[in-house]
């Protein structure tokens, strides 16, 4: 079975633009979060989707924004960039309803300039 | 704001020793706790769950909940060398999100 897929690896992009990031959950997984992570600040939530509705959300401003998919994949949208969104994005999927266990994926390192 | 709080470390141990690394947890709602291992580049992976009171062990790993006291740990007998990571505590409520722990770095020296 095909793991969590992200993409692009890598972005860089200038202050003010905006960026999409995909994530495809693996196989059968319906539920798709997403986490900010940084050496200062660790992983921090963004938002969990499942079945195309978003479930959970975190503490980051109206600038981050997501969706999912029929087919359960997710994007993850960022507009008006600013220095301190430079991050690595992970997403992780997840079986439901009752199993907990995150699966994560490669992640994708966003370079703000 | 629901909180995890881990030492960030460096934790250096010698090969063949224990490993503790420890987390305490604000939420008391919490039910699901998670150890997730990270190599540096690397995405996290679970390597231990535990929902009640007491010790889980598997393998070389135990982890330990309190609830009362609200703390979580994670003990790692026969330390390796392969050990050497980041180590992640996470807390779920019901219905909630993951909630993660910044980390503790765990250096296991040959």
């Amino acid at each position: 079975k095909a793991g969590v897929t992200q993409t692009p690896r890598y972005l860089i992009k200038t202050r003010g633009q905006q960026v999409t990031l995909s994530c495809s959950p693996i196989s059968g997984h319906r539920s798709v979060s997403w986490y900010q992570q940084t050496p200062g600040q660790g992983l921090q939530f963004l938002f969990e989707y499942f079945s195309e509705t978003q479930r959970n959300k975190g503490n980051f401003p109206g600038r981050f924004s997501g969706r999912q998919f029929s087919n359960s994949r997710s994007e993850m949208n960022v507009s008006t960039l600013e220095l301190g969104d430079s991050a690595l994005y992970l997403c992780a999927s997840r079986q439901e309803t009752t199993n907990e266990k995150l699966f994560f994926g490669s992640g994708t390192q966003l370079s703000v300039l | 704001q629901k909180e995890v709080e881990q030492n960030s470390g460096p934790l250096s141990v010698p090969e063949g020793a224990i490993a503790s690394l420890n987390c305490t947890y604000s939420d008391r709602v919490s039910q699901s706790f998670f150890w997730y291992r990270q190599y540096s580049g690397k995405s996290p992976e679970l390597i231990m769950s535990i929902y009640s009171n007491g010790d889980k062990e598997d393998g070389r790993f135990t982890a330990q909940l309190n609830k009362a006291s609200q703390y979580v740990s994670l003990l790692i007998r026969d330390s390796q060398p392969s050990d050497s990571a980041t180590y992640l505590c996470a807390v779920r409520g019901y219905g909630q999100n993951f909630v993660f722990g910044p980390g503790t770095r765990l250096s296991v020296l040959p």
